[in-house]
This record gives C-alpha cells, structure tokens and sequence, in this order.
C-alpha cells in the first residue's frame, strides 16, 4: 500500500551539482506530475507524463530534466544546481483525467 | 495565464469555531478540487467538485462549486486541532485532457485548542 514513493527525502546540494529526485508508484497510473512548493507559496507544475516514454513541459521546466521508461518510475534530474531551485520537490500521479492527484510526501532541497 | 486566488492567506482560530475560505479564478473551470497539507507530507485531495451549484461534504467539511464557475468555497465546522495544515484549491490547467493541475496559494490554518 505505498502509493507514491519519493527519495530522498531532504538533500543539501552545492552549487553547479546535479542530482536526481527519485519517483515511483505502485498503482499503475499513467499520469504523474511533478511539482515545487516554495515557501509562501502554491505548488508550481515543473513537468508532466502522461504515460510511459512521453513527457511533457509545465510551467517551471528550466533547469530540470524528466523521463519516462517504465509506468511506475518519473525521475526528476538537476543538471547544474542553483539557489533557485531550493524548494520543496512534489511527486504526484493519477489514473486519469478529472480525478485528483495522490502525492509523495515530498523532497526538500537544499542548494548552497 | 490561469490563476487561483486563495482567500484568506492565513486563520488562527480557537478550537470548535467554524471556518469559511474560498478561492477564485480568472477563468471557468469545469473541476475543483480541495487539498489539504499537513505540515512536512504531501497534499492530500479531501472533496472534489464537478459541478455548478455542487455542495458536497466529507465529515465536517463542506465544499460547494461556484454558480459562476468561477470560484468555489470550502466550509469546516466546529474545528478540531487536527485541522491544523494548508488548504488548497486546485482546477484543472488550460483544459483537463492532460489532468494538469493549477494550484491555490493555500490557506493557512491554525487551531488554538
């Protein structure tokens, strides 16, 4: 009963470092999403699949990467990490349209 | 582009009061939904909505769906200390075909027991 699974779950990067955030789920959704939280704020959609080896651009996609090679798994890539990117990373999936999200508990980066 | 306007940003209330936030956007949406996170977890879906004039409730919570479609309103009542978190809205983003979601600033509340 996982649902969707994210690691880590906090990271301090330096500046210029790359990393990958980690996604996957357990319930065969075709659909998943990735946000960032910022403090203060709402969440921002940063990519998006809508299934397996199709993604797509949201409304923050500078500086990150995505790919999707199986259903369960849509790993979020930092190339060269900046203070901006500090923030609240959000996995999330569904099992269509117009039904909600269920969403990892969440990656806080650090970028120093 | 799309925007959802949360109102208010913040409540600090006492325990058993009833709570009114609401959310608007500047343009139709033909879905609402509301979230609430608790502090360091995810956002959890509570109600959605997917109707004018829709009132639908789970629990103590009541939501209703805007008339204009335009906005949507989330009621709690007699507030517990495990309301505690933030509260979005959320509709689906330029069209639903891809499920994409823009989100509310939230609503932050918090309960004096």
């Amino acid at each position: 009963n996982a649902g969707v699974t994210q690691t880590p779950k906090f990271r301090i990067l330096k500046i210029g470092q790359s990393m990958t955030l980690q996604c996957t789920q357990d319930m065969n959704h075709n659909y998943m999403y990735w946000y960032r939280q910022d403090p203060g704020m709402g969440l921002k959609l940063i990519y998006y699949s809508v299934g397996a080896g199709i993604t797509d651009k949201g409304e923050v996609p500078n500086g990150y990467n995505v790919s999707r090679s199986t259903t369960e798994d849509f790993p979020l890539r930092l190339e060269l990490a900046a203070p901006s990117q500090t923030s609240v990373y959000f996995c999330a999936s569904s099992s269509g349209t117009g039904v909600g999200y269920t969403f990892g508990s969440g990656t806080r980066l650090t970028v120093v | 582009g799309q925007q959802l306007n949360q109102s208010p940003q913040s409540m600090f209330i006492q325990e058993g009061e009833d709570v009114s936030m609401n959310c608007t956007s500047s343009s139709i949406f033909n879905t609402w939904l509301w979230y609430k996170q608790d502090p360091g977890e995810g956002p959890v879906l509570l109600i959605a909505l997917y109707k004018a004039g829709e009132l639908t409730s789970n629990g103590r919570l009541t939501a209703q769906f805007g008339i204009t479609r335009k906005d949507s309103f989330l009621n709690i009542s007699a507030s517990i200390p495990s309301d505690v978190g933030i509260y979005f809205c959320a509709g689906p983003l330029y069209g639903g075909a891809t499920n994409k979601l823009i989100f509310g600033t939230g609503t932050l509340l918090a309960v004096q027991p």
